[in-house]
């Protein structure tokens, strides 16, 4: 059973644009939710994260929306740039379990 | 500081061979963590460890694979006798006592020829 859900697969958007990307889980005990950004031959690098207690977060140009009664969060790239191509994972974890439950990816390309 | 780190970053074996990869996590971090990572895929979680405590081996694929940490710290990941299916990008991360945050080395990439 895949606890994370993550949409869609690709995104392409013009630069300025901003791209948003989806992830679904399951397991209500899940109490952080990280997205991470990952660079061709480069691990994954953590971006934003959140608790379920706030419905919204902002670090600089990037966003996470919280929905706990839908059991969805999302990524929101504003002002995206070519610099921001890259894949991106949504991956939630509770405190009683001892992994990270991460989404399939999202490749973003932001087009100049 | 310095991040995670692992050694070898690339890898390139004949199947059967047994292979060591080499992480060594953030220093004072406690937690640490392998996952795998398939050409174009999500990360597939391997196994935990927690300063002490039995590690959580449950993603592991088989018995082929084990790893160990020595110290609380350097961690090896060994696969024996290995398939092309064992071919990806092997990731380590490391997590500070009682943070979620994870820091990932930037991997080793094994090739089973």
């Amino acid at each position: 059973q895949q606890q994370v859900k993550q949409s869609p697969q690709s995104l392409i958007v013009q630069k300025g644009g901003i791209p948003i990307i989806n992830c679904a889980y399951e397991n209500t005990a899940f109490d952080y939710f990280p997205w991470y950004q990952q660079f061709p031959g480069k691990g994954p690098a953590l971006l934003i994260a959140i608790r379920p207690d706030v419905s919204e977060k902002k670090e600089g140009r990037f966003t996470i929306s919280f929905n706990k009664s839908a059991k969805q969060f999302s990524l929101h790239i504003m002002d995206s740039q070519p610099g921001d191509s890259a894949t991106y994972f949504c991956a939630a974890r509770g405190y009683n379990f001892n992994k990270f439950y991460f989404g399939s990816g999202t490749k973003l390309n932001v087009k100049p | 500081g310095a991040g995670v780190s692992q050694s070898p970053s690339n890898k390139v074996t004949e199947k059967g061979k047994d292979v060591e990869l080499r992480c060594d996590p953030i220093s004072g971090h406690t937690a640490l963590y392998w996952y795998r990572q398939s050409l174009g895929q999500g990360l597939e979680f391997l196994i935990y460890f927690q300063g002490n405590s039995a590690p959580d081996k449950s993603g592991l694929p088989s018995d082929r694979f084990s790893a160990e940490r020595t110290g609380g710290s350097v961690s090896t990941l060994t696969i024996q006798r290995t398939q092309q299916e064992d071919s990806a990008v092997y990731l380590c991360a490391s997590s500070g006592q009682g943070s979620y945050e994870q820091y990932f080395g930037p991997g080793t990439r094994l090739t089973v020829t």
